[in-house]
């Protein structure tokens, strides 16, 4: 079974500067996570999908970031303007039914200068 | 508030011997609480714990929930280099919530 898979794996780019992170999730799972994990701390829920609709997003900044669920399979997550405090790796997980773990993508690390 | 308290923050080692990792919470509805390895990036699964199944074991690795103490240890036998990673506590409540805790960084030396 093929694991979540996230691209890119590495982004690197200046401050007020837009980037967008893309997530495919295990076949079957209907609900998306996106996470922000800022070096020595745990992952942080930024928002939650159940097939294409927004479940969480209390957590989401959304003054510059959004994420889209269109078709209820992969998903986008945007920063737009980037800031420094932005850097961080954005972790995507899936799950299948509710009370079942998450499974978790390789990452993508993101550098804002 | 949520939280989710896990220690110690860091731990060294040698090959082959016994660690204890511990993890704490206090959370409003608790449902079940996991533990992931994070090597690099991606956390992996390991184990989950419920009302309904308190212990775990996989090889070398077991876990155990104490509900009356809120708490649960992540024990890690006979200890190998490939076992050094950050190991993630989280806890799920009702709401379907997930959060973690800060993790332990295990070092195995050989």
């Amino acid at each position: 079974e093929a694991g979540v898979a996230q691209s890119p794996r590495y982004k690197i780019i200046e401050k007020r500067q837009s980037v967008a992170f893309w997530c495919n999730p295990i076949s079957g799972h209907a609900t998306l996570y996106w996470y922000q994990q800022i070096l020595g701390q745990g992952p942080k829920l930024l928002i939650q999908f159940q097939n294409n609709g927004v479940v969480d997003d209390s957590q989401l900044p959304k003054d510059r970031f959004s994420a889209e669920r269109l078709k209820g399979v992969d998903s986008t997550l945007k920063i737009q303007p980037a800031k420094l405090e932005d850097s961080a790796v954005y972790l995507c997980a899936s799950s299948a039914p509710v009370g079942a773990p998450r499974y978790f993508g390789p990452g993508t690390r993101l550098l804002v200068l | 508030e949520d939280k989710v308290v896990q220690s110690p923050l860091s731990l060294v080692v040698h090959e082959g011997d016994t660690v204890t990792l511990n993890c704490s919470y206090e959370v409003t509805n608790f449902r079940s609480l996991l533990w992931y390895k994070q090597e690099k990036k991606a956390p992996t699964f390991l184990f989950m714990l419920t009302s309904s199944g308190i212990e775990k074991k996989s090889g070398r690795l077991s876990s155990i929930l104490d509900k009356k103490e809120l708490s649960s240890i992540l024990n890690i036998t006979a200890t190998q280099t490939g076992d050094s990673a950050i190991y993630l506590c989280a806890v799920e409540t009702g709401a379907n919530n997930l959060f973690f805790g800060t993790g332990t960084r295990l070092t195995v030396i050989p």
